[in-house]
């Protein structure tokens, strides 16, 4: 059975930082494509990074909004994604969660995680 | 960036009706359009990618089409698991964005 599992999430002030993670199972998490997508409360959502898989260097890709402040990494050696995030802003505060994409000519989105909560106050 | 304008935002239907639910990209996209359910207060669940295929154990009575830049999921017969926000997105090029979402709810 496919997971993906997040955690790390919390309050945080502005100006700080935070690192989630994704903890994964069930399938080959070297093969694929995994991104980060965030939903802030009562809005829609809204991508924000991509890994890509190790047959394709493990390069990123990100949003406008968090490019410069946000990284995402992987460790295949435990099958997680990490999302390192610095000088976070108000408009940070949202779900995130991680989805695996998979490969049928085009990265499509295909397994969820259930979302872990950041917010930024003071 | 690629625009998608979803419409509705909303709308009301009652079980055993046929829901339709639209994506205009601002540009081309090939079949990279994929539709996602939520619930209230859980993560999102792939439905549809490449347009018009179903993901795995998706019901059949949910369906996807194009024409052009215009995208369509319908619902062939609404169920009371049906309700919910659904979504689309467009990967085809970065940044990958979303259509705004559409709130479907009881009549």
């Amino acid at each position: 059975e496919v997971q993906l599992v997040e955690s790390g999430g919390g309050l945080v002030q502005p100006g700080g930082s935070l690192r989630l993670s994704c903890a994964t199972s069930g399938f080959t998490f070297s093969d694929h494509y995994i991104d980060w997508v965030r939903q802030a409360p009562e809005k829609g959502l809204e991508w924000v990074g991509r890994t890509r898989n190790k047959a394709n260097s493990y390069t990123t890709e990100y949003a406008a909004s968090v490019k410069g402040r946000f990284t995402i990494s992987r460790d295949d050696s435990k099958n997680s994604l990490y999302l390192q995030m610095n000088s976070l802003k108000t408009e940070d505060t949202a779900a995130y969660y991680c989805v695996r994409s998979s490969y049928i000519s085009g990265w499509y989105p295909d397994y969820w995680g259930q979302g872990t909560l950041v917010t930024v106050s003071s | 960036d690629i625009q998608m304008t979803q419409s509705p935002s909303s709308l009301s239907a009652s079980v055993g009706d046929r829901v339709t639910i639209t994506c205009r990209a601002s540009q081309g996209i090939s079949n990279y359009l994929a539709w996602f359910q939520q619930k209230p207060g859980k993560a999102p669940k792939s439905l549809i990618f490449a347009t018009s295929t179903l993901q795995s154990g998706v019901p059949s009575r949910f369906s996807g089409s194009a024409s052009g830049t215009d995208f369509t999921l319908t619902i062939s017969s609404l169920q009371p698991e049906d309700f919910a926000t659904y979504y689309c997105q467009q990967y085809s090029s970065y940044p990958l964005t979303f259509g705004g979402g559409t709130k479907v709810d009881i009549k």
